[in-house]
């Protein structure tokens, strides 16, 4: 069975600092990669995904992903980090179901918060 | 599109009442799965449809909890009684996935279900 870990679970930083959030996941087969994004009260918005092809990928909010497939990783990364990105991340890994769609198995989350 | 709908965004029930929560899902999308979240156990997947068919329910803990998706625009999660322990919030989620190939999870906002 599919699983993610982030070992990180609270991550400070200062702002324009840069970040790296870290997510090692366990999937059989190709992994099909997301970053989710939940701001307090607020739905998971999506980041980035990973499906094929490129494995550093270019996400919303100024976030890129690598994989690496022999580390089993897809760690976050923004280069710059702003006050408005304190929120809580989630790496997750899909399994693709037969009839289409993805049934994501998610990580623990790392809350970030971010220094003046 | 307005994203995927879910209401209400807040119940508070005594113990031992029925709770239903709704999700209208997006337009086109062909899987719906509804989540859970709490502190101790993160974001858990309760259950999922695929064409308005329930795939897997192995993640609903109890026969209390139950699931129907009567048209690919609607869908219900029900709790019969409902206990103290039910106290998290709930997420809808829908995507598209067409010839093997799944697209992301798209959230609604989430239902704070509180059970005192």
């Amino acid at each position: 069975a599919q699983s993610v870990t982030q070992p990180d679970i609270h991550i400070t930083v200062s702002e324009g600092a840069s970040l790296e959030l870290r997510c090692n996941y366990s999937y059989g087969a190709t992994p099909y990669l997301f970053w989710y994004v939940q701001s307090p009260g607020q739905g998971l918005q999506l980041l980035l995904k990973y499906f094929s092809g490129d494995t550093l990928v270019q996400g919303i909010k100024g976030f890129e992903a690598e994989f690496k497939r022999s580390q089993s990783s897809f760690n976050l990364r923004k280069p710059s980090v702003h006050w408005s990105d304190a929120a809580e991340y989630f790496c997750a890994v899909g399994h693709i179901l037969t009839g289409g769609g993805n049934k994501l198995t998610f990580g623990t989350g790392t809350q970030l918060k971010v220094e003046l | 599109d307005a994203g995927v709908i879910q209401s209400p965004r807040h119940e508070v029930t005594e113990m031992g009442q029925e709770v239903t929560l709704r999700c209208k899902p997006i337009s086109g999308h062909n899987s719906l799965f509804w989540y859970r979240q709490t502190m101790m156990r993160g974001l858990e997947l309760l259950i999922y449809f695929n064409n308005n068919v329930p795939i897997d329910d192995s993640g609903m803990p109890e026969d209390r909890f139950s699931a129907k998706m009567p048209n690919a625009s609607f869908s219900t999660l029900k709790i019969q009684p409902s206990e103290p322990r039910d106290s998290a919030v709930y997420f809808c989620a829908s995507s598209f996935g067409r010839g093997g190939k799944g697209g992301e999870a798209f959230f609604g906002q989430g239902t704070r279900l509180t059970v005192v």
